[in-house]
């Protein structure tokens, strides 16, 4: 079976655009992850869901940014009115496990690269 | 709140030398998970321990989970060119992973 998917690859966007970025988890996987990964750091926390729900959404930076899940497959992060401090690669992830208590590995897409100029 | 932190941040190595990263959280950890990205990839998972004083081995790979569970530590033997790219360690925060910043392998044929 095919892994996490992310769609698109890459986004050029101008400053104050609207931008959907989108996730194809693996299927079956009930729990997804979103991260954002600047360049040399570590992947940060922004959203998870298990199931349709959006269970912890503690790591949104702010309320321009906003994901759903609506069949519990597909996910879909939308930034508003984009900044040139967005710009980094946007990470989703899945797991079979709903809790990361459980210890489950998470797999991960390739990532979509957002430019804000 | 929770921070996992690594060093070193970078690690130039000849092809052959050992090396050695170190991973610290500021809280006891239920767990660890750690993950390889290569350049321009994306994290994949390497392993879990989970046990207090936990060692795993993966070939040229040993992992070494804290009697405290707040440490760990990648030791890879002999490196490769193949070992290159940065290696994360992750600890579970309430329904989230914390990532350390990584430490960046370079090999040096």
């Amino acid at each position: 079976g095919a892994g996490v998917s992310q769609t698109p690859s890459n986004k050029v966007t101008e400053k104050g655009k609207y931008v959907e970025l989108r996730c194809d988890p693996i299927s079956g996987h009930t729990a997804l992850y979103w991260y954002r990964q600047s360049l040399g750091q570590g992947p940060e926390f922004l959203i998870y869901f298990q199931g349709t729900g959006a269970a912890d959404d503690s790591g949104l930076p702010n309320d321009r940014f906003f994901a759903v899940r609506p069949e519990g497959s597909v996910s879909t992060l939308k930034i508003q009115r984009t900044e040139r401090g967005d710009s980094a690669v946007y990470l989703c992830a899945s797991s079979s496990i709903a809790s990361v208590r459980g210890g489950d590995e998470q797999f991960f897409g390739p990532g979509t690269r957002l430019t804000v100029l | 709140g929770q921070q996992v932190m690594q060093i070193p941040q970078y690690q130039h190595v000849q092809e052959g030398e050992d090396f050695t990263t170190y991973c610290n959280s500021s809280t006891t950890l239920s767990n660890i998970q750690w993950y390889k990205q290569r350049p321009g990839g994306h994290p994949v998972f390497l392993i879990q321990l989970v046990k207090s004083g936990e060692v795993k081995k993966q070939k040229r790979l040993t992992f070494q989970f804290g009697e405290a569970k707040k440490n760990s530590s990648l030791h890879i033997t002999a490196t490769q060119t193949t070992d290159v790219g940065t290696y994360f360690c992750a600890g579970p925060r309430g329904n989230m992973l914390t990532f350390g910043g990584g430490t960046r392998l370079m090999v040096k044929p």
